[in-house]
């Protein structure tokens, strides 16, 4: 049964700074890993879709990796805003099943 | 391309009644919808994936006679919660397959509707 773990679950950061959030699956089988945001009581907005042939994908000051081998992805946000603040989530699909990640509740402080 | 939406966008209703929240894919076919829910400070659970012209298949745990599921046509998905109660409260989230695009596996979602039952 596949399991999505993510961490840290919540982080507060100066504007600014460079940023890393992490997410590791159990079952290495996925076709694809995809990073959302989610603003409070809003729906989800795509990021970042992560094919399982691609190592990483790019857009604007996200990149994300995946690295299927050791079930792990990262979503790198260079240069931090405060407009950045909200929980991230990480969804791993393997067909049509998709199980999602608990989020990391991201604060950029201005 | 590729937008979904959900009607209604939020509502209350009494504890009993039934509710129900359509998914629409607006500028393509969606051959498979799923229905999430999600509770505060939650990630979100899938509760059922449906097929258009076939019934839905419910995840585990999912009462399949409280949360009535309809695929009537490539574009359009509904969810019926049926005699509500409190704890039926909660963010639901639809998704859909872009049929001509199944092979990316790709899912496009609502933007959601949240659920009160008082």
């Amino acid at each position: 049964k596949q399991e999505v773990t993510q961490i840290p679950a919540a982080l507060s950061v100066p504007e600014g700074e460079n940023l890393v959030l992490n997410c590791s699956f159990t079952d290495s089988a996925i076709y694809n890993l995809q990073w959302f945001r989610q603003d409070p009581g809003k729906g989800l907005t795509s990021l970042l879709l992560i094919q399982s042939s691609q190592r990483e994908q790019t857009s604007g000051r996200l990149n994300a990796s995946l690295d299927k081998s050791s079930g792990r992805s990262t979503l790198y946000i260079a240069a931090s805003q405060p407009g950045d603040s909200a929980t991230y989530l990480c969804a791993v699909i393997g067909g049509f099943k998709t199980i999602f990640g608990a989020g990391t509740r991201l604060f950029v402080k201005a | 391309g590729a937008v979904v939406s959900q009607h209604p966008s939020r509502v209350i209703c009494k504890s009993g009644t039934s509710v129900k929240i359509e998914c629409r894919s607006l500028d393509f076919q969606a051959t498979t919808m799923f229905w999430y829910r999600q509770f505060p400070k939650q990630s979100l659970m899938l509760m059922a994936t449906s097929n258009e012209g076939s019934k839905a298949t419910y995840e585990q745990g999912v009462e399949k006679d409280k949360f009535l599921i309809n695929h009537a046509s490539l574009t359009l998905s509904t969810l019926t919660v049926t005699s509500a109660h409190p704890e039926d409260s909660s963010f639901y989230i639809c998704s859909a397959v872009d049929g001509g695009k199944a092979a990316s596996y790709e899912q496009y979602f609502g933007p959601g509707t949240r659920l009160t039952v008082t």
